[in-house]
């Protein structure tokens, strides 16, 4: 049972911005970081963004991550066919001692 | 280049055990925290557990907490997850994941996934 509340899915054209959100709690988004992976089909998941609004090494400045409260966004601007994936946040939780997961959202570009 | 590469997955029945491995490579394996997390098909991420760079403190998912041991081997840049009293429910992908903080740059690696399948 996933914590992390996102949207099923979400959609753009090519060259358009996607938001995908991420709601949680005062246990978990609103005390800790929050991470961003991207999991294509049949892959392991691969790390967007940490610490709420980091990108690491490789990753475009396309992807950008925000956060307020207890819920969090990941935007993609200037989408690509390739950001046709599966989305998941992710953050500590202290009240559960361990580390939950979003319910996912599939990014679609039409 | 960075691997992680898990095994000790397959095919048991309800009630048994089996003990998955995480091997690493690399990276400096003790400066690592090590999460276990699973994915049961056509489903999303589920934290299993988590064990700190030392393996002095260790957390569980409620789902398997009792059941489930995580342990390493610093000397031996391994991973281990023991699990007991398999269930149906435990049928999942499980992947070995690294992190590390180094104080100005994160450090990310997954391994390519072990699947474990517990039916009768």
């Amino acid at each position: 049972q996933s914590v992390l509340t996102q949207p099923p899915s979400a959609s753009g054209t090519p060259g358009h911005r996607v938001t995908i959100s991420c709601s949680g709690s005062s246990s978990n988004i609103g005390s800790n970081f929050v991470y961003w992976y991207q999991q294509l089909p049949g892959t392991a998941p691969k790390l967007l963004m940490y610490r709420d609004n980091q990108r690491p090494s490789g990753v475009p400045d396309r992807f950008s991550g925000s956060k307020s409260g207890t819920s969090a966004s990941l935007a993609i601007s200037g989408l690509r066919s390739e950001d046709e994936s599966e989305y998941y946040c992710a953050a500590w939780d202290d009240s559960l001692s361990g580390l939950v997961f979003g319910t996912g959202t599939t990014v679609t570009v039409l | 280049e960075v691997q992680l590469v898990e095994s000790g997955g397959g095919l048991v029945q309800p009630g048994e055990s089996l003990r998955l491995s995480c091997a690493a490579s690399g990276i400096t394996f003790s400066n690592y925290e090590m999460n276990w997390v699973r994915q049961a098909p056509g489903k999303g991420l589920e934290w299993v557990s988590y064990i700190s760079n030392t393996g002095t403190t260790m957390y569980y998912a409620d789902s398997v907490r009792g059941r489930f041991t995580i342990s390493r081997d610093n000397a031996q840049n391994s991973l281990y997850l023991q699990m007991n009293s398999l269930r149906a429910e435990d049928t999942a992908v499980y992947y070995c994941a690294s992190r590390f903080w180094s104080g100005y740059k994160y450090f990310d690696y997954w391994g390519q996934g072990t699947l474990v399948t517990v039916s009768s």
